[in-house]
């Protein structure tokens, strides 16, 4: 059974606006937990994971993420997007079992 | 590093034919893994390797797929008797075996299309 959720299937925000993409985990001890995108005719990248340690995570592209324990989340966040930044996001645990993910629009 | 590399990035083929994708992992990596992807949806779990043992396999899996890695390193998918339905983008990822669980990298994919 998946343990890692993404509550929302599509998200639209603005050129320059900050972003905020959801994820939930069900787990008893600390997770692993992984943020991929995948961008249109492109392969799955990773963008940052958490194992253990700061609960603020800093990943490529501008992108970061932080470990809320007592709220379950490993919230992705960008302070300001770019058109290319429009993809589809997948949260993931060690157990790599994708959902729909999250598919990120961007308007001019 | 290299990454990991996918052969061929296309194919087309006819109902009914069989066809093979081959994927080169990372080449310290020893887990490997296989995926299905369709329009719209999330990569689908298929079949997993650690070293050249096949230690897991999804019920989406038929009988008509097939995958080997033969000396723990490239792997092979076979589809034999091709149907429409098998249509659909096939990835492989590989990974190392550290604690805590190393990232997975994958390759660009096989776009498979049945006619």
């Amino acid at each position: 059974a998946q343990s890692v959720t993404q509550p929302d299937i599509h998200i639209t925000v603005s050129e320059g606006a900050s972003l905020e993409l959801r994820c939930n985990y069900s787990y008893g001890a600390t997770p692993y937990l992984f943020w991929y995108v995948q961008s249109p005719g492109q392969g799955l990248q990773l963008l940052l994971k958490y194992f253990s340690g700061d609960t603020l995570v800093q990943g490529i592209k501008g992108f970061e993420a932080e470990f809320k324990r007592s709220q379950s989340s490993f919230n992705l966040r960008k302070p300001s997007v770019h058109w290319s930044d429009a993809a589809e996001y997948f949260c993931l645990d060690d157990k790599i079992i994708f959902g729909k993910g999250t598919r990120l629009h961007i308007l001019p | 590093d290299t990454g990991v590399s996918q052969n061929p990035r296309h194919k087309i083929t006819k109902r009914g034919q069989n066809v093979t994708f081959r994927c080169d992992p990372i080449s310290e990596h020893n887990r490997l893994y296989w995926y299905r992807q369709t329009l719209g949806q999330g990569p689908e779990f298929l079949t997993y390797f650690q070293n050249e043992a096949q230690l897991e396999k999804s019920r989406l899996l038929s009988d008509r797929f097939s995958a080997e890695r033969p000396k723990g390193s490239f792997s092979t998918l076979e589809i034999q008797r091709t149907e429409q339905g098998d249509s659909a983008m096939y990835l492989c990822a590989s990974r190392g075996s550290a604690l805590p669980p190393d990232t997975q990298y994958f390759g660009p994919g096989t776009r498979l299309t049945v006619l």
